[in-house]
């Protein structure tokens, strides 16, 4: 079946712009998670999103960071106010289900440049 | 959930089996180890997870002692396309907890 998707691939916003990024999980995982990859570093977890629990955001960096899931399917990273520092590739990954014990399948990325 | 502790980078040569150890010291008792292989330009994947013990797949083994406080992943005969970032993740069979990634081991696989 299809894997994990995103979109865009690439995208280059001005400093102060808002940008939206997309993650399509596998059907029927009940978990998703969003995390941050600057160059040449680990993945830092921003949020995640199991079921219709509350989503766990203590990763988010600052209040410019939001998402939303709908239901088990999509969900929308959003930055507000783009900085400089925001520039990564930011990965998504779904899993059955939550707590880090099942395998998480990743999708390729959006990789942010802010100029 | 444990921290975990592994090396920041290891070079090897093409041929040669690897061996790379995490520290987990507060490792809990609902607590699996778990391994993700990250190439350039790619998100993770998962390669191994384990209890205790020893766990083989056709992708590596890991070895986990008693009392569980590390475990070392091995990769056996490694090839030029082995080079890829390894992490190491303590993550809890129940559900209610996010996942660390941490920096992990920078793999160089020489000719």
């Amino acid at each position: 079946g299809a894997g994990v998707s995103q979109s865009p691939s690439n995208k280059v916003t001005e400093k102060g712009k808002d940008v939206e990024l997309r993650c399509d999980p596998i059907s029927g995982h009940t978990a998703l998670y969003w995390y941050r990859q600057r160059l040449g570093q680990g993945l830092e977890f921003l949020i995640y999103f199991q079921g219709n629990s509350a989503p766990d955001k203590s990763g988010l960096p600052s209040d410019r960071f939001s998402a939303e899931r709908t239901g088990e399917s999509v969900s929308t990273l959003t930055i507000q106010r783009t900085q400089q520092e925001d520039s990564a590739v930011y990965l998504c990954a779904s899993s059955i289900r939550d707590g880090g014990y099942y395998e998480q399948y990743f999708g390729p990325g959006t990789r942010l440049t802010v100029t | 959930l444990a921290k975990t502790t592994q090396p920041i980078s290891m070079d090897s040569y093409e041929g040669q089996e690897v061996n790379i150890t995490c520290s987990h010291n507060n490792i809990a008792t609902n607590d699996y180890i778990t391994w993700y292989q990250q190439f350039p330009s790619q998100g993770p994947r998962f390669i191994i997870q384990g209890y205790k013990t020893k766990v083989t797949n056709e992708v590596a083994s890991l070895f986990i002692p008693a009392d569980r406080k590390s475990s070392t992943l091995s990769l056996p005969r490694v090839s030029l396309s082995d080079t890829a970032v390894y992490y190491c993740l303590v993550a809890r069979n129940t559900g209610g907890f996010k996942t660390i990634f941490g920096a992990g081991t920078r793999l160089f696989v020489k000719a």
